[in-house]
C-alpha cells in the first residue's frame, strides 16, 4: 500500500534553517509528484511548492521562492523540504502529499511539526 | 495571488444536507477544484477532485459542482463522523496551487 512517512517533529531558533523529509513507499517514487503543505496552528493549509521526482523540477508558491528548497533522492525514495531563515511565523505541521493527476493529492504523510522558538 | 473564498462554518442536522461554497475568480475556479476533509490533529483527505470526481472510497453522500466562479461540496445524509473542516483547492493554472481557508462543518 502507499505509504508518505515523514520525519519527526523539530525545533529551531529563528534564523535557522530546517530539513523535512518524506520517505515513500508501495509504489514507483519517480512515477507521482510530490507536494508540500503547511498548516500553522488554527489556520488554514498552504500550498509550498512541488518536485517533479522523475527529473528533479519544482515548483514554488511566489511566497516561498528562495527560502524553500524541495530535493529528492530517487535512490532512497525520499523527498526533501528544507526552509532557511526561520522566524516564528514558520511554526506550522509540514506535510508532504503524492498527487495521481492534477489536484489529486489522494495520499499524504503524517505530518511534521515545526516550532521555531528563541 | 490567487484568492479563494469559503464560508467560515456550515452546520446541519443529522440526516440534513449541507452545501459549502468555494468561490474565486474564473481564472481560480477552472476545471481542477478539489476538496479535503480534515478532522481535528488529522492529515487532510481528499474527498473530491476535477470539480466532481469522487476517489474509491469516499461515501456517495459526498458530491461536488461548480457555476461559474463557485464550487460547491455538498454533503447529504449527514452523520456524525462528517464532522471536520473542509477546504477547498484550485489549480492555479501556472503549475501552482491555492487553498481556500476553510469551512468548519458541525453536525447539531
Amino acid at each position: 500500500q502507499v505509504q508518505l512517512v515523514q520525519s519527526g517533529a523539530e525545533v529551531k531558533k529563528p534564523g535557522a534553517s530546517v530539513k523535512v523529509s518524506c520517505k515513500a513507499s508501495g509504489y514507483t517514487f519517480n512515477s507521482y509528484a510530490i507536494h508540500w503543505v503547511r498548516q500553522a496552528p488554527g489556520q488554514r493549509l498552504e500550498w509550498m511548492g512541488w518536485i517533479n521526482t522523475g527529473n528533479g523540477n519544482t515548483k514554488y508558491s511566489e511566497k516561498f521562492q528562495g527560502r524553500v528548497t524541495i530535493t529528492r533522492d530517487t535512490s532512497a525514495s525520499t523527498a526533501h523540504m528544507e526552509v532557511v531563515s526561520l522566524r516564528s511565523e514558520d511554526t506550522a505541521v509540514y506535510y508532504c502529499a503524492r498527487d495521481v493527476a492534477i489536484g489529486m493529492f489522494e495520499y499524504w504523510g503524517q505530518g511534521t511539526l515545526v516550532t521555531v522558538s528563541s | 495571488q490567487s484568492a479563494l473564498t469559503q464560508p467560515p462554518s456550515v452546520s446541519g442536522s443529522p440526516g440534513q444536507s449541507v452545501t459549502i461554497s468555494c468561490t474565486g475568480t474564473s481564472s481560480d475556479v477552472g476545471r481542477y477544484v478539489s476538496w479535503f476533509q480534515q478532522p481535528p490533529g488529522a492529515a487532510p483527505k481528499l474527498m473530491i477532485y476535477e470539480v466532481s470526481i469522487r476517489p474509491s472510497g469516499v461515501p456517495d453522500r459526498f458530491s461536488g459542482s461548480k457555476s461559474a466562479n463557485t464550487a460547491s461540496l455538498t454533503i447529504s445524509g449527514l452523520q456524525a463522523e462528517d464532522e471536520a473542516d473542509y477546504y477547498c483547492s484550485s489549480y492555479t493554472g501556472s503549475s501552482t496551487y491555492v487553498f481556500g481557508p476553510g469551512t468548519k462543518v458541525t453536525v447539531l
